[in-house]
């Protein structure tokens, strides 16, 4: 069946211009997370949705970042004001969501976001 | 911070197995033990994890310490195809908790 798609796969933007990154999760997951993987480094956790529900955002760095999941299932991460510390591959993983131990997340290829 | 410390990196030859060893001393009773493995230009892939007994899949054994203090993933016969980037992670529940990943051990299958 269908993974965990992304697009675009790769985004070029000026500094200061807004983006939009978008997921689609495997078909009725109802966990959906983004993370954010700089060059060298292992992804960190950005924001976490159950369903619509966006259950924890600590993980932004700052508001210019923002993400919506309005129907529980596509989820957008729009960064506004893009500035070159944005730089990096931007994964969203999903799950079932049941919570057990062998609920595990299933990622998509990433997003490359440049900045220039 | 990610509560796991792993080599940086490690080298096999090809067909033989590949021992990736990972320190969680910090771990509490109910945490799992997860390991993911990042191939170039890919999403993380989820490769097996286990509590307290030893695991096995078509894929890695898992071999955790009675005191639960660390770990070993074993891919029994490596691949040139198994180059990737090896995480530990300790995690409650995987499905519905943010997963903490450090710098992982780089593992290069060498022919």
């Amino acid at each position: 069946g269908a993974g965990v798609s992304q697009s675009p796969r790769y985004k070029v933007a000026k500094r200061g211009q807004d983006v939009a990154l978008r997921c689609d999760p495997i078909s009725g997951h109802v966990s959906l997370f983004w993370y954010q993987q700089a060059l060298g480094q292992g992804p960190e956790f950005l924001t976490y949705f159950q369903n619509e529900a966006q259950l924890d955002k600590s993980g932004l760095p700052s508001d210019r970042f923002f993400a919506e999941r309005p129907e529980g299932s596509v989820s957008t991460l729009k960064i506004q004001r893009t500035q070159q510390e944005d730089s990096a591959v931007y994964l969203c993983a999903s799950s079932p969501g049941s919570g057990g131990a062998t609920d595990t997340q299933y990622f998509g290829p990433g997003t490359r976001l440049t900045v220039l | 911070d990610a509560k796991t410390t792993q080599p940086p990196s490690m080298d096999c030859a090809e067909g033989r197995a590949a021992n990736l060893p990972c320190n969680h001393s910090t771990i509490s009773g109910n945490e799992y033990v997860y390991w993911y493995r990042q191939i170039h230009s890919q999403g993380p892939q989820y490769i097996i994890h286990g509590l307290k007994n030893n695991e096995t899949n078509e894929m890695a054994s898992l071999i955790i310490t009675e005191d639960r203090k660390s770990s070993t993933l074993i891919l029994p016969h490596a691949t040139l195809r198994d180059t990737a980037v090896y995480y530990c992670i300790v995690s409650y529940y995987s499905g519905n908790t943010p997963l903490v990943f450090g710098k992982g051990t780089r593992l290069s299958v060498i022919a």
